[in-house]
């Protein structure tokens, strides 16, 4: 089976700090996805990742930046923590080519005070 | 950008009977969707996809039918357990690339 880990199941951070959140997917794949999920707006897309040291902008990049410089291991970064930054972090990852079929982590839970 | 909702927020069944949850997609290039299940505290877990060049597919329990002429997406689960309370969300690739475009979801709750 697929295993997609995130670091924290909860975070607590304050306005104005740096958060990571990092991500392990165990299955070999080339493609690594970061979602935010909040009540009513479903799971937007803020990064994703076809290789290692690439990366593309999702919907929302704004205020995040990501780093892969492994392929197993996708890290989100919040440079300044904000309050709206509050939300469900989700992690994915899909082979490739063709592998649209996603599978995700458990979720990191993340409050920012 | 890519639309894709659901027609109903909720839906309440009761333990042993079907549900059909409903999704509506807007972007035909579409070729390629997925029904995800979210219990409450964990990460979206696979249940079954379809391709568009199929209007039916049958898992365990699970079926999905894909009517593209609507543009239109359904998961129907057979004799509902209280197990399947949970969100279900469904997704499209929009344009064929690798990535997913999201719905809201459904929360499917079954009365047991």
């Amino acid at each position: 089976d697929v295993k997609v880990t995130q670091s924290s199941r909860y975070l607590v951070k304050r306005t104005g700090e740096k958060v990571f959140l990092e991500c392990v997917q165990d299955m070999d794949h080339e493609n690594m996805f970061w979602y935010r999920q909040d009540p009513g707006l479903g799971l937007r897309l803020i990064y994703f990742s076809y290789d290692v040291k690439m990366k593309e902008k999702g919907d929302i990049p704004e205020g995040y930046s990501v780093s892969r410089e492994k392929k197993e291991r996708f890290s989100l970064i919040l440079e300044s923590a904000s309050t709206n930054q509050t939300s469900m972090y989700l992690c994915a990852s899909s082979t490739d080519p063709g592998g649209e079929t996603q599978y995700f982590g458990p979720g990191t839970r993340l409050l920012v005070l | 950008g890519e639309s894709v909702g659901l027609h109903l927020p909720t839906l309440s069944v009761q333990e042993g009977d079907n549900s059909i949850i409903n999704c509506a997609y807007s972007n035909s290039a579409s070729d390629y969707f997925i029904w995800y299940k979210q219990e409450s505290g964990k990460g979206p877990q696979f249940i079954i996809d379809i391709r568009s060049n199929m209007d039916k597919r049958q898992g365990q329990r699970v079926t999905v039918l894909l009517n593209k002429t609507v543009k239109h997406l359904s998961l129907q689960i057979a004799a509902t357990q209280p197990g399947d309370s949970a969100v279900y969300f469904c997704a499209e690739n929009g344009a064929g690339a690798n990535n997913l475009f999201f719905g809201t979801g459904t929360r499917l709750t079954v009365i047991p």
